[in-house]
C-alpha cells in the first residue's frame, strides 16, 4: 500500500462548479498536510498548509483533514479556468523533513 | 514571501559535459534545501536533501557523485549534474523550509534540463 493515495484523474469540470480533490494516507503519524498546485513546466505552489485534524479556508479555497478517517480534502468553490492545473496533496511527520507526495490530480476548468 | 528561484529555468547540454543549477531562497533563510526530478506526468521525487554547512543525504538510488549538492550558505544551494547523459534529461526542481521548525516546503519554478 502507498503512503498516499491520490487519484490521478483528469477531473473536467465546468467554470463556476465546486472542485472536489482528496487523498487517503496510511501513516498515522503525518501531523501536516499541504497541497499544492502545480501549472505545466512549472514548480508547485503551496496552496494550503494544516496542522492535523480540521478545517482550513482561504478565499476560494478549503482544506479538510479528517485523522481518524487518514483522508484529506481540498475544495475550491467559483472554479476559474485559471484553476485548471495538477493539485498534488503532501503530508509529513513530527521530526521528519521529507514529505510525503500524492501522485497528483488533473483538473481541467471548462469556460 | 516564501520566494524561491531557480537559474537556469532551461537549459541544454552536450553528453559528457556538467551542468550547474542554483537554487536560491530569496525573502527567507532556509535550513533545509530539497532537489526534486519530475517525469512527465508523474509526482515529485526526492532527490537530496541539505542542511546548509552539511553534506547532503541522498535518497537511495541517487548516484551522489553524479549529482553533487552543495549548500554554501542559508539562502543558496546548488545541484551540480556532471558527465550528464541524456537519461538526465528531466525536470529538476528545488524546494526549501523556512529555518524554524515549519513543515511546509516553498518550491522553486524548476529548471528543465535536455542533454543531447
Amino acid at each position: 500500500q502507498k503512503e498516499v493515495e491520490q487519484d490521478p484523474g483528469p477531473l473536467s469540470v465546468p467554470e463556476g462548479a465546486i472542485v472536489s480533490l482528496n487523498c487517503t494516507y496510511s501513516n498515522s503519524a503525518f501531523q501536516y498536510f499541504m497541497w499544492y498546485r502545480q501549472y505545466s513546466r512549472k514548480g508547485p505552489e503551496l496552496l494550503m498548509y494544516t496542522y492535523s485534524s480540521g478545517n482550513k479556508e482561504d478565499g476560494r479555497f478549503t482544506a479538510q483533514v479528517d485523522k481518524s478517517s487518514k483522508y484529506i480534502s481540498l475544495f475550491i468553490r467559483d472554479s476559474q479556468p485559471s484553476d485548471s492545473a495538477t493539485y498534488l496533496c503532501a503530508m509529513s511527520a513530527t521530526g521528519n523533513n521529507r514529505l510525503a507526495f500524492g501522485k497528483g490530480n488533473q483538473v481541467v476548468v471548462i469556460p | 514571501g516564501a520566494v524561491v528561484s531557480q537559474h537556469p529555468s532551461w537549459v541544454i547540454c552536450k553528453s559528457g559535459t556538467s551542468v550547474k543549477i542554483e537554487c536560491r531562497s530569496l525573502d527567507f533563510q532556509a535550513t533545509t534545501m530539497f532537489w526534486y526530478r519530475q517525469f512527465p506526468k508523474q509526482s515529485l521525487m526526492l532527490m537530496a536533501t541539505s542542511n546548509e554547512g552539511s553534506k547532503a543525504t541522498y535518497e537511495q538510488g541517487v548516484e551522489k557523485d553524479k549529482f553533487l549538492i552543495n549548500h554554501a550558505s542559508l539562502t543558496l544551494s546548488t545541484l551540480t549534474v556532471t558527465s550528464a547523459h541524456p537519461e538526465d534529461s528531466s525536470f529538476y526542481i528545488c524546494s526549501a523550509r523556512l529555518r524554524g521548525g515549519s513543515y511546509e516546503q516553498y518550491f522553486g519554478p524548476g529548471t528543465r534540463l535536455t542533454v543531447t
